[in-house]
């Protein structure tokens, strides 16, 4: 596609449930990032995915958060046993890898 | 000491002002850098690459000083539109980590009427 899309767009569920986000990066972009950002804040790293290279999990916060990416296309983040503290918007970025990232409109969490 | 340390601001300035914000980082070895734009509630977008000799497009220069290890961005005879957090992007020459791009935390502008 033109841009990065991210789905959904809202979720909001309920402390404990498992949530999966979804990102679609740019064809042909070979790197895909994860961040997260809560209100007010900056962008906290959480994993970039490579090609087909071991993906940098450093940043993932919890065992509770992992991600995929099958290939150059799509990646699933899961947030298995939602807390409050996982409210956050949570977005997705994709380069070809001149290091100018292109992000989605995010996925925007509210845990209750 | 964080890796890239923006003031956070809030920046209120009139129409019309000339703004000015810095970014300094930490990793002397640090290669390329760059300016984001994000407006509330919306995703980051690239504003500008920073070069070594500086870099103008249209109302907005920036530059980096490597003595001092800072870039700057430089708004011009700003405007209502302007109003949005400014993110500087720092990248490493080799981190050793896939994980190369460090954000700052952001500046946050505001340009009243």
């Amino acid at each position: 596609g033109a841009g990065v899309s991210q789905s959904p767009s809202n979720k909001v569920t309920e402390k404990g449930k498992d949530v999966e986000l979804r990102c679609d990066p740019i064809s042909g972009h070979t790197a895909l990032y994860w961040y997260r950002q809560r209100l007010g804040q900056g962008l906290e790293f959480l994993i970039y995915f490579q090609g087909n290279s071991a993906p940098d999990k450093s940043g993932l916060p919890s065992d509770r958060f992992s991600a995929e990416r099958t290939g150059e296309s799509v990646s699933t983040l899961t947030i298995q046993r939602t807390q409050q503290e996982d409210s956050a918007v949570y977005l997705c970025a994709s380069t070809s890898g001149a290091n100018v990232l292109t992000f989605g409109a995010g996925s925007r969490l509210t845990v209750l | 000491r964080k890796e890239v340390e923006q003031d956070p601001g809030p920046f209120n300035v009139p129409e019309g002002a000339t703004v000015a914000f810095n970014c300094t980082y930490s990793n002397s070895a640090s290669q390329s850098f760059f300016w984001y734009r994000q407006d509330c509630r919306k995703e980051p977008k690239l504003l500008m690459s920073v070069y070594s000799s500086g870099n103008e497009d249209g109302r907005f220069t920036a530059q980096l000083n490597r003595a001092s290890q800072y870039i700057s961005l430089l708004i011009r005879d700003s405007k209502l539109s302007d109003s949005a957090t400014y993110l500087c992007v720092v990248i490493p020459i080799s981190s050793g980590s896939a994980r190369q791009l460090t954000f700052g935390s952001g500046t946050q502008l505001t340009v009243l009427p």
